[in-house]
């Protein structure tokens, strides 16, 4: 079956430091690919996500690519800002009726 | 103009008893789902309709029931409930089965005393 592996946290970093979170899958055909957002106290909300191969997710500063190669979907970001402290979800969907698979989720912390 | 909507927001109850959450989305969304979020921030999908039919049905109690009057509303009951049964639960929403994006509601939090 589908599933997410992500790098587990808490990550906690500087303002202005790099951002990497690692996320690679296992999936039957070619899925699609997401980062979901969860701020303190709400729902997931889509960060961003790319149903293709090579192609590059990106939104607020964050980017993505699908690396079908390497099955990795990596999400980055130059420079954190305190606001950015959440936790990240990876996810993917296999098509059709299938489920959406959510990684275990990586909280992020960002110091000021 | 919330589009997923859930009440309550937070519900504390004791072992044994009854209890319902509601979720309703204003999106036009054909495809609803519900999430468990444990402690550890872990998400399990629980249940998914679409057009009022269930299409998703993972391996969960029978004590929990989902009803879905139209395709604008899933709500979720919880008989004898057990203290295992706390967490966040999430109600969220596609336009289509398994579409792209999912819309998440702001979250219930069940805590069972």
């Amino acid at each position: 079956g589908d599933s997410v592996t992500q790098m587990e946290g808490p990550v906690t970093l500087s303002e202005e430091a790099f951002l990497t979170i690692n996320c690679t899958y296992t999936a039957t055909g070619y899925p699609s690919l997401f980062w979901y957002v969860q701020y303190p106290g709400e729902g997931l909300q889509l960060l961003l996500k790319a149903t293709k191969a090579d192609d590059k997710g990106s939104n607020k500063g964050f980017e993505a690519t699908y690396r079908k190669e390497t099955t990795s979907f990596h999400l980055e970001k130059g420079s954190v800002q305190v606001s950015d402290s959440a936790v990240y979800f990876c996810a993917l969907n296999s098509g059709g009726y299938q489920k959406v698979t959510f990684g275990t989720g990586t909280k992020l912390q960002v110091i000021p | 103009d919330t589009a997923v909507s859930q009440t309550p927001k937070y519900l504390v109850t004791q072992m044994g008893n009854d209890k319902s959450i509601k979720c309703e989305q204003n999106l036009g969304h054909d495809t609803m789902y519900w999430y468990k979020q444990d402690s550890k921030k872990f998400l399990k999908i629980m249940f998914s309709y679409n057009n009022k039919e269930l299409i998703i049905n993972e391996t969960v109690p029978n004590r929990f029931s989902p009803k879905s009057p139209d395709k604008a509303h899933l709500n979720l009951h919880i008989n004898s409930l057990e203290l295992g049964d706390s967490a966040v639960y999430f109600c969220a929403s596609s336009r289509l089965a398994g579409d792209n994006e999912q819309f998440f509601g702001p979250g219930t939090r069940l805590t069972v005393l």
